[in-house]
């Protein structure tokens, strides 16, 4: 079954604890991309990846790291949590046709309900 | 493409209503743009991708219509039902990068 896993779904933290939330996807995509979505803000996007090795920043990026060693995970990395980053992430993935991920859709994973106290 | 705006922000209907609503995007760079379905407490799917202006697209009671030279894109929801009820996202694409933009949404309620 074509999917995006996501793991854990639900974390509760403290403050400065480092973590990283996993995301996985057997549909051989080339785009991944993390977003943080908020009460009354949509879906933000936090970091993309184009392919392996080559990520950039979304309209988020402080406060996260991300990296693409292989092509079908794209980690998530809080190096320092805190309280603001308490919010729900959601992964996704496309194959990126002609270069541009214009015309493809997004396949989302089920969401990691993330807790900073 | 820096501003996406859809409206309205809710939408409480009965059952059985048609309805619609309206992403507005910048029109220049034009290359897509998407519609999503995002029911509560689960992730959201996508609808119809639109790349052409003035496409239309339909699946079941949900169609979709499209302007790029004004910038904007309609949903209409045929005699809604209460599985109607989700948020509904666009998110346009332009040819100038690799970044996704999501509109803030529309929030369907359908009350039986």
């Amino acid at each position: 079954e074509a999917q995006v896993t996501q793991n854990p779904r639900y974390l509760i933290t403290v403050t400065g604890k480092k973590l990283t939330v996993t995301c996985s996807q057997n549909m051989n995509h080339e785009y991944m991309s993390w977003y943080r979505q908020d009460p009354g803000l949509g879906l933000r996007q936090i970091y993309y990846s184009m392919n392996v090795e080559v990520t950039d920043k979304g309209d988020v990026p402080e406060g996260y790291k991300v990296s693409r060693k292989e092509k079908r995970n794209f980690p998530l990395i809080l190096e320092s949590p805190s309280p603001n980053q308490t919010s729900l992430y959601f992964c996704a993935s496309s194959s990126l046709l002609r270069g541009l991920a214009s015309s493809d859709t997004q396949y989302f994973g089920p969401g990691t309900r993330l807790t900073v106290l | 493409i820096l501003n996406v705006e859809q409206s309205p922000q809710s939408l409480h209907v009965q059952e059985g209503d048609s309805t619609n609503f309206t992403c507005s995007f910048p029109s220049s760079n034009f290359y897509a743009l998407h519609w999503y379905r995002w029911e509560t407490a689960k992730s959201p799917e996508a609808l119809f991708v639109m790349t052409l202006n003035g496409d239309e697209k339909k699946k079941g009671r949900i169609s979709a219509t499209l302007n790029t030279k004004e910038g904007y894109s309609y949903l209409y929801i045929k005699g809604s039902q209460p599985e109607d009820s989700a948020t509904y996202l666009c998110a346009p694409r332009n040819t100038g990068g690799f970044k996704t933009i999501f509109g803030a949404g529309t929030r369907l309620f359908v009350k039986a």
